[in-house]
């Protein structure tokens, strides 16, 4: 099964409202990123947490990480309809090498 | 601008048709991957490479080759495609295995008859 893993898988809000979207791992990490996917493109880079951090802030964005429970969260505050897209949590285990492992993502629709 | 490119964007083709997949990168970086990604099951990692001819298998590289031959391509080889490759591909590069942030191609959308 996968290391990271997406809750909920989709989520649907009005605009102005806030997003909020957890990931749990199985093992001990380095870093947890997230990223979003618009349909059909390419991942994009939002934000990386260390495993010695336990908040970290980007624009609209926070992101939580709680070592002890294997778990993070991302929050989207204020949501827009740009922000239509899927949202998944990566994974830079200790014991990877360097590799990203990634969870199936959350589907987020923002409605007008 | 700094980009990673794939093509072709879109192809289909049938079993056992040899094809490539090119990857190129413009920023130097050391790092390079190929993923597949089929609904529900999210990114899975097909192979790496760690710099110029140093690569090594991800999660699912059964039917894919790779090479690097150049730092700034990296291309997917399919020598015998099935119908269960039917996916979207993307590569990606990140400046060397502890960096931050990796980015990302548009993706390949490869349909396999």
């Amino acid at each position: 099964s996968q290391q990271g893993e997406e809750d909920p898988q989709a989520l649907s809000i009005q605009e102005g409202e806030n997003a909020t979207m957890n990931c749990s791992y199985k093992t001990s990490i380095n870093n947890l990123q997230w990223y979003r996917q618009n349909s059909g493109r390419g991942l994009v880079h939002l934000i990386l947490i260390r495993s010695n951090e336990r908040e970290k802030h980007s624009g609209r964005l926070r992101v939580t990480l709680d070592t002890s429970k294997k778990s993070s969260s991302l929050l989207i505050t204020a949501s827009r309809a740009a922000d239509t897209a899927s949202y998944f949590c990566a994974t830079m285990t200790t014991d990877s090498w360097g590799k990203l492992q990634f969870g199936a993502g959350t589907q987020v629709v923002v409605t007008p | 601008e700094a980009q990673v490119t794939q093509n072709p964007r879109y192809l289909i083709t049938v079993t056992g048709k040899k094809l490539t997949v090119t990857c190129s990168q413009n920023m130097n970086h050391e790092y390079m991957s190929w993923y597949r990604q089929d609904p529900g099951l999210g990114l899975r990692q097909i192979y790496y490479s760690m710099n110029v001819e140093v690569t090594d298998k991800g999660d699912v590289p059964e039917g894919y080759k790779v090479s690097r031959k150049e730092k700034r391509n990296f291309p997917l080889i399919l020598e015998s495609p099935s119908p269960n490759q039917t996916s979207l591909y993307f590569c990606a590069s990140r400046e060397g295995l502890a960096a931050n942030e990796q980015f990302f191609g548009p993706g390949t959308r490869l349909t396999v008859l």
